[in-house]
C-alpha cells in the first residue's frame, strides 16, 4: 500500500477526458524514453517507447511527444478511463540498458 | 504464463539475516536487471547482465550480490540485511536488437521488510 507522507504530483482528471503528465529529462545524452504505468502492488507496466529520432508516436489511446531542445517528455491519454488511475513514470536512457526514473505522477480519475 | 517472476512476492526477515531473491524470464530476452524502489516510490537500477556478463553495476553496497547463472534468470543475494534495505525490488528484463534495447519488462516486484 501507499507509505504515510507519500506525496506525489497528483493529476485529477474527469473520466472521458483527456490527461497530459508532463515529465522534464536531465540528460541530454539520453536517447530513449519509456513511459510506464503502475499501480498499487504491481510492477511498472510498459506503455509506449519513443527514441531520440522522433519527436512523436501514438498507440491505443496514448501518444508521447519528446521534445529535446529542452528536454521535456509528455504522455497524452485520450479519453481518461478508470483503469487509467496509477502512478505514471517517465524513464530515460542516458547509457545502454539503464533506465533513470522520474519522480512518478499520480492520475486520479474521478467519474 | 507470466513473463518476468519473481519469488517470493513479500519477504520479512530480521537484520543481520542473509536472504535471496530470484527471478526468471520466460521472455528469451538476453538482459536481465534489479531496480529497487524506495517508500518515496522512487525507481533505482542496481544491476544488469547481459548474456550472464555484469554489465551494469551502480553504487550499491557490496551486501548485495547478483548472479545470473544463465540468461533467463537473475537473483539477487543480501548479505547481512539493514533496515535501510526495506524497498520494494523489482527484476527486469530486455532484448537487445541491432545494439538497441527493446521489450524492457517489470516483474511485479518483492516487497522486503527488515525487522
Amino acid at each position: 500500500g501507499e507509505s504515510v507522507g507519500l506525496h506525489l504530483p497528483t493529476l485529477s482528471v474527469q473520466e472521458g477526458d483527456n490527461s497530459i503528465i508532463n515529465c522534464a529529462y536531465s540528460n541530454s545524452a539520453s536517447d530513449y524514453f519509456i513511459w510506464y504505468k503502475q499501480e498499487s502492488g504491481k510492477g511498472p507496466q510498459f506503455i509506449i517507447d519513443i527514441r531520440s529520432n522522433m519527436d512523436k508516436r501514438q498507440g491505443q489511446r496514448v501518444t508521447v511527444l519528446l521534445n529535446k531542445t529542452v528536454k521535456h517528455l509528455s504522455l497524452q491519454i485520450a479519453a481518461t478511463q478508470p483503469g487509467d488511475s496509477a502512478v505514471y513514470f517517465c524513464a530515460e536512457s542516458p547509457s545502454w540498458g539503464k533506465l533513470q526514473f522520474g519522480a512518478g505522477t499520480q492520475v486520479v480519475v474521478t467519474p | 504464463d507470466t513473463a518476468v517472476s519473481q519469488t517470493p512476492k513479500y519477504l520479512v526477515t530480521q537484520m543481520g539475516n542473509d536472504k535471496s531473491i530470484k527471478c526468471e524470464q520466460n521472455l528469451g530476452h538476453d538482459t536481465m536487471y534489479w531496480y529497487k524502489q524506495d517508500s518515496k516510490k522512487f525507481l533505482k537500477i542496481m544491476f544488469s547482465y547481459n548474456n550472464k556478463e555484469l554489465i551494469i553495476n551502480e553504487t550499491v553496497p557490496n551486501r548485495f550480490s547478483p548472479k545470473s547463472p544463465d540468461k533467463a534468470h537473475l537473483n539477487l543475494h543480501i548479505n547481512s540485511l539493514e533496515l535501510g534495505d526495506s524497498a520494494v525490488y523489482f527484476c527486469a528484463s530486455s532484448q537487445t536488437r541491432g545494439g538497441l534495447v527493446y521489450g524492457y519488462t517489470f516483474g511485479s516486484g518483492t516487497r522486503l521488510t527488515v525487522v
